[in-house]
């Protein structure tokens, strides 16, 4: 069964300071991984895709990078607008009914 | 750009009172879907389309109907709501299935 495991459910920087957010995975094969950024009372929006190991793509302040078993967000120099729960979903059918997401890890960051 | 749009916002019911959830998106995705979303859980496929016409169960299926109207509409209904279905709705698209999903800002329903 596939399974995706976010870390840590809550995380607390003050602006500027960097740091990662964690998305641990077991699955059979994997077709897509995928990030999310949801603030309250909103949907997620999408933020980034990545299909292999070693893969890297990055949009602003975030990057994402990928290995057999985990993949990593990455904020550098974070602001209080980045301030949102990330979502890490897992593709393993090559369609969406089978995607598996996560908990989500709730990021404030702090004036 | 309005791209997925939901109906109602919010909701309240009585236990075993039936409600439809409206969706709508402008994009022209042929792939649409509807997920719930609670505390502590990542979230679940309730159903999807994959085309219009065609519409199939997900992960939690059970206490609900589906029906693409075209290829515009996706509706979920509740036809006798019960507590366990308090959550909050998300209805989604993609252009091809396998593809990024685009998300409306979602239905918090309470069945009381």
């Amino acid at each position: 069964e596939d399974q995706v495991t976010q870390s840590p459910e809550a995380l607390r920087l003050q602006e500027g300071e960097s740091s990662s957010l964690n998305c641990s995975y077991t699955v059979s094969g994997l077709r897509g991984l995928f990030w999310y950024r949801q603030d309250p009372g909103k949907g997620p929006e999408f933020l980034f895709t990545l299909y292999s190991a070693g893969e890297e793509k990055e949009k602003e302040r975030l990057k994402a990078t990928l290995t057999k078993k985990e993949s990593f967000l990455h904020i550098t120099a974070p602001k209080p607008e980045d301030s949102a729960t990330y979502l890490c979903a897992l593709n393993s059918g090559g369609s969406n009914y089978k995607l598996t997401f996560g908990k989500g890890t709730l990021l404030t960051v702090n004036p | 750009n309005a791209g997925v749009t939901q109906t109602p916002k919010f909701q309240v019911l009585k236990t075993g009172q039936s409600m439809t959830l409206q969706c709508a998106q402008d994009m022209n995705h042929n792939s649409m879907y509807w997920y719930r979303q609670d505390p502590g859980m990542g979230l679940r496929l309730i159903y999807y389309s994959a085309s219009e016409g065609t519409t199939d169960k997900g992960e939690v299926p059970n206490g609900y109907n589906v029906s693409r109207l075209n290829k515009r509409e996706f509706s979920l209904r509740l036809e006798s709501a019960a507590p366990s279905q308090t959550s909050v709705y998300f209805c989604a698209s993609s252009d091809r299935d396998g593809e990024k999903l685009f998300f409306g800002s979602g239905t918090q329903l309470s069945v009381l």
